[in-house]
């Protein structure tokens, strides 16, 4: 297996334009989790699904923001509308649910996201 | 006040110091992670741990439930650990996500 992948690894797009990012975790991973990371910062959390479950979403994750996980394995993050300050780093990551619910989290390289 | 606190901001050494970084946290957590991310976004789990210390190499990780902190060292270090260290938390809560510190920019000189 090669890890968590992530494409496209970079977008640039203008202003008002809908942008869709693709996640692809480890492949056993029942866990797949969505951050974002703007310059400086640490990363935040967006939303987590298990399974094609979305579990949670951040007060960050606006309406323009919507994630999927229709069979469990890859993701897609879609942003519609774009607006400059969601220029950023979009991160996925995946665990697999053991006994322990704190499982590692592998990451993928990320998708950086500039919006013109 | 940030959930998750981590100093130094920025950190540069002579190769072959020893680093300490430290992380500070403020809620209950079930886990502390600590990550390594280089320029370009990549992400990599050095640490996942609960109690006690963990060693890899020359890295360890100590935390301290009661005191709500943990350390990263790093034993003679090289111009290879150049890198942000990032430290975050999975709270006891119920949720798994992490909450994550602004990170540590180390800067290792030859």
């Amino acid at each position: 297996d090669t890890g968590v992948s992530q494409n496209p690894r970079h977008k640039i797009t203008k202003r008002g334009q809908n942008v869709t990012f693709r996640c692809d975790p480890i492949s056993e991973h029942n866990r797949l989790y969505w951050y974002r990371q703007t310059l400086g910062q640490g990363p935040e959390f967006l939303t987590y699904f298990q399974n094609e479950a979305q579990l949670e979403k951040s007060r960050l994750l606006s309406d323009r923001f919507s994630a999927e996980r229709p069979k469990g394995s890859f993701s897609t993050l879609e942003i519609q509308r774009t607006e400059q300050g969601d220029s950023a780093m979009y991160l996925c990551a995946s665990s697999l649910q053991g006994s322990s619910y704190t499982d590692t989290q592998y990451f993928g390289p990320g998708t950086r996201l500039t919006v013109l | 006040k940030n959930e998750v606190e981590q100093s130094p901001q920025n950190l540069t050494a002579q190769e072959g110091e020893f680093i300490t970084i430290n992380c500070s946290y403020s809620v209950g957590i079930s886990a502390l992670h600590w990550l390594q991310q280089h320029p370009g976004g990549g992400i990599v789990s050095l640490f996942m741990l609960s109690s006690g210390k963990k060693k890899h190499g020359r890295l360890i990780a100590t935390i301290n439930i009661q005191e709500k902190h943990s350390s990263l060292h790093i034993t003679a270090s090289h111009p290879r650990d150049s890198a942000v260290y990032i430290c975050a938390v999975i709270s006891n809560f119920g949720n798994e996500k992490l909450t994550f510190g602004t990170g540590t920019r180390l800067t290792i000189i030859p």
